[in-house]
């Protein structure tokens, strides 16, 4: 258990709806990361909070988007869903602002289902 | 441009086999590099990671990597694969400034009895 929580586990929408994962990192983590795994993409990064700000953004579409709240959970929101963003996401956390030392723990991800 | 490269999307060794899974990345830094392993339904769990202290890593679960700057390698080896060992292994990489960590395709691991 690596101490980060996700919730759902599982999560099966329809097309055109708009959902929201939930991310609590481990206690004393200020960052936040976001990955998203899907079979032809691999494992890709889409945005890191620290202490409530954005800090770095990848391959995030602009119908995805996410914060990081005052208690440091993060939340992160998929709307005008499409077949194609059905994938494993996953969120991790860290101690410092994501310099390059700095370990990312992994929570057990949430299985997008867009039907 | 920046990459990570792993050799081989499935490995199948005997059980008491030596395991060895291939990484090599692309940077113009000394990145720093990790090994994640994802068990089925399950998320990913860090292995080792090399931050530049020293060039042969020790890991969890009896797992290993060494950092070749000449060969820009990181592969992982375990001297006796076990049946626990079954599951999907990552090698990642943080090549710059800033958290981003950069994953390869991934590597399947099969123990056979």
């Amino acid at each position: 258990d690596s101490g980060v929580t996700q919730t759902p586990k599982h999560l099966i929408t329809a097309t055109g709806q708009r959902v929201t994962l939930r991310c609590s990192p481990r206690s004393g983590d200020l960052s936040v990361y976001w990955y998203q795994q899907s079979l032809d993409q691999g494992l890709q990064f889409l945005i890191q909070y620290y202490n409530g700000e954005e800090r770095a953004k990848g391959n995030i579409l602009e119908r995805f988007s996410a914060q990081q709240f005052p208690d440091l959970h993060s939340e992160l929101n998929l709307s005008s869903l499409e077949l194609g963003d059905s994938a494993l996401y996953f969120c991790a956390s860290s101690v410092g602002a994501g310099t390059r030392s700095d370990t990312q723990y992994f929570g057990p991800g949430t299985r997008l289902t867009v039907l | 441009a920046q990459s990570v490269t792993q050799l081989g999307s499935h490995v199948s060794v005997s059980e008491g086999a030596l395991v060895l899974l291939r990484c090599n990345y692309s940077s113009s830094v000394p990145p720093y590099l990790f090994w994640y392993v994802q068990y089925p339904n399950q998320g990913l769990q860090l292995l080792l990671k090399y931050t530049s202290a020293a060039t042969l890593v020790k890991g969890i679960n009896g797992f290993e990597a060494e950092f070749k700057k000449s060969e820009t390698s990181f592969h992982l080896t375990k001297p006796s694969a076990h049946m626990s060992d079954a599951a999907e292994y990552f090698c990642a990489a943080i090549l710059n400034q800033g958290g981003k960590l950069i994953f390869g395709q991934g590597t399947e691991l099969s123990v056979k009895p």
